[in-house]
């Protein structure tokens, strides 16, 4: 089975700076979809950013971006110009065959003012 | 607007009765929709998946009988917690996709206590 690995339990980030959030993922696919999730305190889950795995071109977002490496199979998330409103735990997530979202374990991200 | 509508938000209900929660899909049809649970400061966690007009496909671990899904039209999908007890309170959520290549919409879930 597909697995989603986020090593970083808790992020902290200075407002207007730039944080990295990072996610590895294990898979024997080679076309596939990749998202970043948002979940703020609310708990609504918004959708972030999504990659498909044949593009190699990075997906950006306005100020959210993501660096993927296929190889490694890495999908970091890259957070520019932090606002307030950015805290929340982000989710990264595979989706398999069927639909299905695998999801990795999330990182808390604090933003300092 | 929100495309996937779940309700209730919030139920607080006593040990041993049941509690539907159901999803809808407000603008498109949807044959297959998922059911997550999530527990504080955890991950989503897939309980089964949905489909329309046939059984739910239940990942392993979820007890079939503790958790019914009815997928009975292309727009609703409602999840019971039968005989619920407080192990059962939770956060549930759903979600469904509009076509295959396009990413999941969630509802935004359901927060259920058991006294």
């Amino acid at each position: 089975a597909q697995t989603v690995t986020q090593s970083q339990p808790e992020m902290s980030v200075q407002e207007a700076e730039t944080v990295t959030l990072s996610c590895t993922y294990d898979t024997s696919e080679s076309d596939y979809y990749l998202f970043w999730y948002k979940q703020p305190p609310s708990r609504q889950m918004i959708l972030v950013i999504r990659q498909e795995a044949y593009k190699q071109q990075n997906a950006t977002e306005n100020r959210f971006s993501v660096n993927f490496q296929k190889a490694a199979k890495s999908f970091s998330l890259k957070i520019s110009d932090s606002q307030l409103g950015d805290a929340a735990m982000y989710f990264c997530a595979y989706r398999e065959y069927g639909n299905k979202l695998v999801f990795g374990a999330g990182t808390i991200l604090r933003v300092k003012s | 607007g929100a495309v996937v509508s779940q309700h209730p938000s919030w139920v607080i209900c006593k040990s041993g009765t049941s509690v539907k929660i159901e999803c809808r899909s407000l603008d498109f049809q949807a044959t297959t929709m998922f059911w997550y649970r999530q527990f504080p400061k955890q991950s989503l966690m897939l309980m089964a998946t949905s489909n329309e007009g046939s059984k739910a496909t239940y990942e392993q671990g979820v007890e079939k009988d503790k958790f019914l899904i009815n997928h009975a039209s292309l727009t609703l999908s409602t999840l019971t917690v039968t005989s619920a007890h407080p192990e059962d309170s939770s956060f549930y959520i759903c979600s469904a996709n509009r076509a295959s290549n396009q990413p999941q919409h969630f509802g935004d879930g359901t927060r259920l206590s058991i006294l």
